[in-house]
């Protein structure tokens, strides 16, 4: 069973502050994506790396790939309040359409 | 348009009902997904259809019950129920062919929120 572990599980920082989550395994996969999730609601997608070292940047959201495939990295600049929310990166098998999600990190940003 | 809609929003019903949970996308998509989802946790992966067949079942309990009709349409028939079946049911659709980065991007429903009494 392949698992994604994220880190931190709980991050509570004041507005206008830097952030960093990650999302570690030691499997590979083929591509990983980022999704934010709001209570009672379902994940909005955010990004997809593929590449080994890409990446990719979303307003104040930086995603990076690990350069083996296996871990990725969101850095969120001067967070703001509707930055809160569940982070949730998911890696996909290869060859098929399953996606295995991480544990989480649940992110608060205090006004 | 990105979006994957689900009905009801919210469900209760008891051990012993039959109910329906409905998901439906206009985007094209070949691939759909069913995901249970508890408090606090991620998404777990139930069934995966391609082109309107199972694909992947991760071991559910006969009382969910996955239904394709169309490419468009995903059903699960719920029939006695546990109450630790209780969670957010969450529909999810993506592209199937290809390699493509586009290819498996899933673009999730807001979910249904169903309990078990």
């Amino acid at each position: 069973t392949q698992l994604l572990e994220q880190s931190p599980q709980f991050l509570s920082i004041q507005e206008g502050e830097n952030l960093t989550v990650y999302c570690n395994s030691s499997s590979v996969f083929s591509s990983l994506q980022w999704y934010r999730q709001e209570p009672g609601e379902g994940p909005v997608l955010l990004v997809t790396v593929v590449t080994g070292g890409e990446v990719k940047k979303l307003k104040r959201l930086t995603f990076q790939f690990g350069d083996a495939r296996k871990d990725s990295s969101l850095h969120i600049t001067a967070a703001q309040p509707g930055d809160t929310g569940l982070y949730l990166c998911a890696g996909r098998d290869f060859g098929n359409e399953k996606l295995t999600f991480g544990t989480g990190t649940r992110l608060t940003i205090i006004p | 348009d990105t979006e994957v809609t689900q009905t009801p929003k919210h469900l209760v019903m008891g051990m012993t009902n039959k109910k329906s949970l409905k998901c439906e996308q206009h985007m094209g998509h070949r691939a759909m997904y069913w995901y249970k989802q508890k408090a606090k946790k991620p998404p777990e992966l139930m069934f995966v259809y391609s082109y309107e067949k199972l694909s992947i079942n991760e071991s559910v309990p006969s009382r969910f019950s996955p239904e394709c009709p169309n490419s468009s349409l995903l059903n699960l028939h719920l029939h006695a129920l546990q109450p630790e079946d209780s969670a957010l049911y969450l529909c999810a659709s993506s592209w199937t062919s290809g390699n493509t980065v586009g290819s498996y991007e899933q673009y999730f429903g807001p979910g249904t929120r169903l309990t078990v009494t």
